[in-house]
This record gives structure tokens, sequence and C-alpha cells, in this order.
């Protein structure tokens, strides 16, 4: 069954700290990773997808990467912000289509603390 | 920029009634989605719409639920005979295409409460 684990569940970090959140996945045959912030009481918004070949990819201050041989991908927040509190879900899609193609993780819920 | 609607905020209802979650999607769009999520868990997909027809759906998207889109701009997604566990947040999503690579765009979501 496909999954996606993230870690930490939350982070506490003073404004202005860099931090790193971790997505594992088992996901096949994979298509590509998504990246969202979720805002409290909003929708997920997307920061950066990412398919096979697709070693990292920059937004601003998120940078994504992916390695795909182990399956892992991460997403580095640089100098945080108080605007960057939400919660990061990580998104893993298949190919192949199917309801099921789309797995979500429970997201790492970051708070920044001035 | 277009953004995705939903109405209403909030909703409170009792357990067996029917209640109708709506969705303006972005005009453009052709693609239409509806998730849920659970408090405290991970989102989870419910169903796919496009061409006026469901394109995908997943098994939480049982006989109680359906999609419609009434007209040129509103998607709405009906629990027939809302049960306790249905109490969650509804998110509609749209996309210009299909296809996993296409960027889904998420409206600010319904919480739904089941008494």
């Amino acid at each position: 069954k496909n999954q996606v684990e993230q870690s930490p569940q939350s982070l506490i970090i003073l404004e202005g700290k860099n931090c790193t959140l971790q997505c594992n996945y088992t996901v096949s045959p994979f298509s590509n990773l998504r990246w969202y912030k979720q805002d409290t009481g909003r929708g997920p918004v997307s920061l950066t997808i990412m398919t096979f070949s697709e070693n990292t990819k920059s937004n601003g201050r998120y940078t994504a990467t992916l390695d795909a041989d182990t399956k892992q991908s991460s997403l580095h927040i640089t100098a945080s912000q108080l605007s960057d509190s939400a919660s990061y879900i990580c998104v893993v899609s298949a190919f192949g289509g199917g309801a099921d193609g789309l797995t979500f993780g429970k997201g790492t819920h970051l708070i920044i603390q001035p | 920029e277009p953004e995705v609607t939903q109405t209403p905020s909030h909703q409170v209802t009792q357990m067996g009634q029917e209640v109708i979650l709506r969705c303006v999607p972005i005009s453009n769009h052709l693609y239409f989605y509806w998730y849920r999520q659970i408090l405290g868990q991970k989102v989870e997909f419910l169903v796919s719409f496009y061409n006026n027809e469901i394109s995908e759906k997943s098994e939480i998207f049982d006989d109680q639920f359906s999609v419609e889109r009434p007209d040129g701009s509103n998607f709405t997604l009906k629990i027939r005979s809302t049960k306790l566990e249905d109490s969650a947040m509804y998110f509609c999503a749209s996309s210009q295409r299909g296809g996993r690579q296409e960027t889904q765009y998420f409206g600010p979501g319904t919480r739904l409460l089941v008494l």
C-alpha cells in the first residue's frame, strides 16, 4: 500500500532560524512529489513539485530535495519568518491513475516563534 | 489572483440530515476535486470530476456521496444521510488540466460538524 511518512510531527523554531522537514515514501510507480503549505483553516497551497529526475527545486526561501533511490525528500526553510508557521504536507503521486495514486502525508506542524 | 471559493465556511448538522457543500472553482479550470481532512488526520482524496462525469473516486466516496456541477460555475458535494464520522474539513480543488503533474488549487474548506 502506498504510504507517506513525515517527520517531525511538529517543530518549534525561532524566527530567523533554518529548519528541515523530512518525507519518506513508499509509492510505486513514482510520478512526482509535491510539498504543500497549509495555513490554519485554509486549503493547501503548492510550494514545489519534483519528478524522478529532479534532485532539488527552490521556491524563494523554500528548497526541496528528492532522493528517488532512497525514496526520501526534504523541505528546507531558510531564514524563517512568522508567516512560515503552518503545516507542511508531502504528497506523492503514482503513475497509472486510480484514486490512491495521490498519497498525502500527515504533515509537519511548524511554529515560528518571535 | 483567481481563487477557489467554498461555502459555507462552517456547517453544523444533525446525524441523518443531508448537507450540500458548495464550491466555485477557478473559472478556466476543467478538473474538479473533493478532499476531506478529519481533525488531526491527513488529507484524503474523495473524488475527481471532469466533463460532467466522475473520473476517479476513493472507497470513502460511497453511495451516500454525490457530486454535481449544476451550472457553469458551481461544483457541489452532497452527503445524503450524514454520520458522526463525516465530521471533517472538506476541501474543493480545481486544476486547468488533468494528470498527476498538474497543480491543484485548493479552496479554504468547509468545516462540517455532525452531531
